[in-house]
């Protein structure tokens, strides 16, 4: 089951934060968060694993909330090269699914000048 | 370090006729992972090997879509017969188990 993401979208001024939420409804072992541009392949961001870790990438950080199987991306004082497509991806470890990483549906992100 | 390779970059059939898409993951990856991504939507997971074995392809659609991994190395995706809803792109990815996943380019394809 694919984890499910908000806001669809989201409009930023070049300097403003913004939060994309991710929820799954498994317990999860890991989540993945990749960013993707027009025309281009997903890239890597960041892993969180169980334990509430947080991470960070540039200005940009992530939580894990174990507990309500959530996580957040928080893009901080954005710049206009953080504008793209912002997947989570959702790894359980549930006996028949392995590894397996599931998408949610994505988070469309503009940030202008 | 030579990323995930994937070919051809673009295709178009008609329906009714068929595809193959080829993938080379990162040398030393063990788990390579087939996505069909739709225009607007997040990738959406069609099958997944670990070395040569599939762990999981419960939302592959198997009277069309067939994949391989020949000696754990390089994969195919195949479609036949394709159908206009495939058209999309497909993207290969490899990694290590439960580590973070490398992507290559895609494939796109337009089925008329």
């Amino acid at each position: 089951q694919q984890p499910v993401q908000s806001p669809q979208a989201v409009i930023l001024r070049e300097g403003e934060d913004a939060v994309i939420n991710c929820s799954s409804s498994k317990a999860l072992y890991s989540v993945h968060w990749y960013r993707q541009k027009h025309g281009e392949a997903p890239v890597f961001l960041m892993i969180l694993l169980k334990g509430g870790e947080q991470k960070g990438h540039e200005k940009i950080s992530a939580s894990f909330n174990e507990k309500k199987q959530q996580s957040s991306l928080y893009l901080t004082a954005s710049q206009l090269s953080y504008s793209g497509t912002y997947f989570c991806g959702a790894q359980d470890l549930t006996t028949d699914s392995w590894g397996k990483l599931q998408f949610g549906a994505g988070t469309q992100v503009v940030v202008t000048p | 370090e030579a990323g995930v390779a994937q070919s051809p970059r673009y295709k178009i059939i008609e329906k009714r006729q068929s595809v193959a898409f080829w993938c080379n993951p990162i040398s030393g990856h063990a788990t390579l992972y087939w996505y069909q991504q739709i225009l607007g939507q997040g990738p959406k997971l069609l099958i997944q090997f670990q070395n040569n074995g599939v762990v999981d392809d419960s939302q592959l659609p198997k009277d069309r879509f067939s994949a391989e991994r020949l000696k754990g190395v390089d994969s195919t995706l195949k479609i036949q017969p394709a159908k206009l809803e495939d058209s999309a792109v497909y993207l290969c990815a490899s990694g290590a188990i439960l580590e973070k996943l490398f992507f290559g380019s895609g494939t796109q394809l337009s089925v008329l």
